[in-house]
């Protein structure tokens, strides 16, 4: 069956923009994670969803948003980019309600590059 | 926070050694993973161990958890050049959402 797939693959924009991007996850999971990954700050939980509730919340500022539609996809938006904002941005899908419950089947991520 | 520190950061080995890595959390778990990820690319699951486990292994992967000293290792028996990747543990309180260490990089030299 397909994996966890996340689009776009890369992307760039410049400060001040804002940013959309998407995650499926593998049929039948209805839990989906993000985590933004940097070489400073490693990887860092984002948020999580479970049949469209956010179940947890990461310390990121309130530019950092997500959502989770009937069909278990979800999409995560920042708005007003920084430079720090540059990152390889992961998407998890698991059966599980939440991430710690279970084993997380990751995307290949989308590479956001922020000029 | 559940976030978890890895030893050695990084790790250079011939082809053929054992690799040990060594990941230290700091309150009480319900599960630990093992996640590596190549190049950039998204991680892959290795190995998940419950709080009542010891010993967990998989393949070349063998992983210990010690819940009286919050530390967990991962040993990868008879390295290969495709083993060359980073490798994190991942920990979450019951009910609670899985959070990462540092990783560690390691190197496996043909």
């Amino acid at each position: 069956k397909a994996g966890v797939t996340q689009t776009p693959r890369y992307l760039i924009k410049t400060r001040g923009q804002q940013v959309t991007l998407s995650c499926s996850p593998i049929s039948g999971h209805r839990s989906v994670s993000w985590y933004q990954q940097t070489p400073g700050q490693g990887l860092q939980f984002l948020f999580e969803y479970f049949s469209e509730t956010q179940r947890n919340k990461g310390n990121f500022p309130g530019r950092f948003s997500g959502r989770q539609f009937s069909n278990s996809r979800s999409e995560m938006n920042v708005s007003t980019l920084e430079l720090g904002d540059s990152a390889l941005y992961l998407c998890a899908s698991s059966l599980a309600a939440v991430s710690g419950a279970n084993v997380l089947t990751f995307g290949a991520g989308s590479r956001l590059t922020v000029l | 926070s559940q976030q978890g520190e890895e030893d050695p950061q990084a790790l250079s080995i011939q082809e053929g050694e054992n690799a040990t890595m060594n990941c230290s959390y700091k309150t009480s778990i319900n599960n630990l993973q093992w996640y590596r990820q190549n190049s950039g690319r998204g991680l892959v699951h290795l190995i998940l161990i419950r709080s009542n486990e010891r010993e967990k292994h998989s393949g070349r992967l063998r992983v210990t958890l010690d819940t009286s000293k919050k530390s967990s290792s991962l040993l990868i028996t008879a390295s290969r050049a495709a083993d060359t990747a980073s490798y994190f543990c991942a920990m979450a309180a019951a009910g609670n959402k899985l959070t990462f260490g540092g990783g560690t990089r390691v190197l496996v030299k043909p």
